[in-house]
């Protein structure tokens, strides 16, 4: 079945410590997306890949890194900038960036700061 | 600022009523509108999508519709059962002055409906 895997479900971070969650897709789409849920809150996107080798800020980039060296992967790195990294995290793709089609999500990583 | 709302914030129903959940956004220069549900600590479920050229999609017992002058679309639920409890969140894929898009997320309606 084709989807979107993260990993891992649950992940705990001392302070001080960057950590990489994971996202791999197996839809062959171009375009892959993070975004960050907290409680009452929409979900706000941190970083975008339109394409293999490219990925952009989206509006709380600060404290993040990504990387997408591979159509399949796009993994997020919460850094030790990053001040209030516990959180929903959700990883999402669309088959183009200029796409007018369905965004699919993975099942999350909840990251908490010990 | 595009931005999307969700009123109710929550709603608490009895099993086999119908219902609708509403959604608004501030800038009617769309690609589409898609709606989603999430489970506790899961992820989000794709339910339907609505081009801004579409006026309504249906799929079982859910219907959206899309009024895109006025900035709002609807999920009706018919016939609503136990399992449809969940957080449903609408999200807007907003046209970008120049160029590209992005997809602007509610804060979503957390359902119950109870036996």
């Amino acid at each position: 079945d084709g989807g979107i895997t993260q990993s891992p479900k649950y992940l705990f971070r001392k302070e001080g410590q960057n950590v990489t969650l994971s996202c791999e897709q197996n839809l062959n789409h171009d375009a892959m997306y993070w975004y960050r849920q907290d409680p009452g809150q929409g979900l706000r996107l941190i970083y975008y890949s339109q394409i293999v080798n490219d990925f952009q800020k989206g509006d709380i980039a600060e404290g993040y890194s990504v990387s997408r060296e591979k159509k399949e992967s796009f993994p997020l790195t919460v850094t030790s900038a990053q001040k209030n990294p516990t959180a929903f995290y959700l990883c999402a793709s669309t088959q183009r960036w200029d796409s007018n089609g369905l965004a699919f999500f993975g099942q999350g990583t909840r990251l908490t700061v010990v | 600022k595009q931005e999307v709302t969700q009123i109710p914030a929550a709603l608490s129903v009895p099993e086999g009523e119908n219902l609708v959940l509403n959604c608004s956004f501030t800038d009617s220069a769309i690609y589409n509108l898609q709606w989603f549900r999430q489970d506790p600590g899961k992820g989000l479920t794709s339910l339907l999508l609505i081009q801004s050229s579409q006026r309504e999609q249906t799929s079982g017992r859910l219907n959206a519709s899309l009024d895109k002058s006025s900035g709002r679309s609807t999920l009706y639920i018919a016939a609503s059962q136990p399992g449809d409890s969940a957080t449903y969140l609408c999200a807007v894929r907003y046209i970008l002055t120049g160029g590209g898009n992005k997809l602007t997320f509610g804060t979503g309606t957390q359902l119950k409906v109870e036996l």
